[in-house]
């Protein structure tokens, strides 16, 4: 079956724009995650959905990242005003179930470009 | 809270030969323990996981790691690794009830003919 994809595969912006990327998970997951991957600095946790409950919103760095998840289904990750430390490639996963013992598939990434 | 050491950014090794990539947490309860691979241009993969039980753990495509709660290690190894094998490898924690999983930087395995 269809695996977790993202869109756009590579995104590059000017500084001070608003990027939105998204993520489509594997059918039937009830959990999302989204990550971001910069150099040499492994992954950091953003955000967590998890069915109806409210996100775990505890890894945003700042309030010009935002997510939200429509219908259960797709998710979108946005930010704001971007600037250079932004630069990173963003990873979206998926679980079947809400705890870490459910094994987290991951996307491909979309590779963000600050200018 | 926890974190994760990846003592190694990047371990050159000849195909065919043994590799230990090292991992080490802290936390101050217990945890789980993953490890995940992410090949060139893919996203991560689960290797293998401790949850309980035995403190070895047999993974995918011949790995295996050893859970040591006094040395706080969950160090993976292979005897014998092939060019396909190079590739990023993370360790990963959480204790138990935890959604999250937190993540070390990630050693870069280098295979060589």
């Amino acid at each position: 079956g269809a695996g977790v994809s993202q869109s756009p595969s590579n995104k590059v912006t000017e500084k001070g724009k608003d990027v939105e990327l998204r993520c489509d998970p594997i059918s039937g997951h009830t959990a999302l995650y989204w990550y971001r991957q910069s150099l040499g600095q492994g992954l950091e946790f953003l955000i967590y959905f998890q069915g109806n409950s409210a996100p775990d919103k505890s890894g945003l760095p700042s309030d010009r990242f935002s997510a939200e998840r429509t219908g259960g289904s797709v998710s979108t990750l946005t930010i704001q005003r971007t600037q250079q430390e932004d630069s990173a490639v963003y990873l979206c996963a998926s679980a079947l179930g809400g705890g870490v013992t459910d094994t987290q598939y991951f996307g491909p990434g979309t590779r963000l470009t600050v200018l | 809270a926890q974190s994760v050491t990846q003592l190694d950014s990047q371990v050159p090794v000849f195909e065919e030969a043994p590799v230990e990539l090292r991992c080490n947490y802290s936390s101050s309860v217990s945890v789980y323990l993953f490890w995940y691979v992410q090949y060139p241009n893919q996203g991560l993969q689960l290797l293998l996981k401790y949850l309980s039980g035995s403190t070895l753990v047999k993974g995918i495509n011949g790995f295996e790691a050893e859970f040591n709660k006094s040395q706080t290690s969950f160090h993976l190894r292979k005897p014998s690794v092939h060019i396909s094998d190079t590739a990023e490898y993370f360790c990963a924690v959480s204790p138990p009830g935890y959604s999250t999983l937190t993540f070390g930087k990630g050693t870069m395995l280098l295979v060589s003919p």
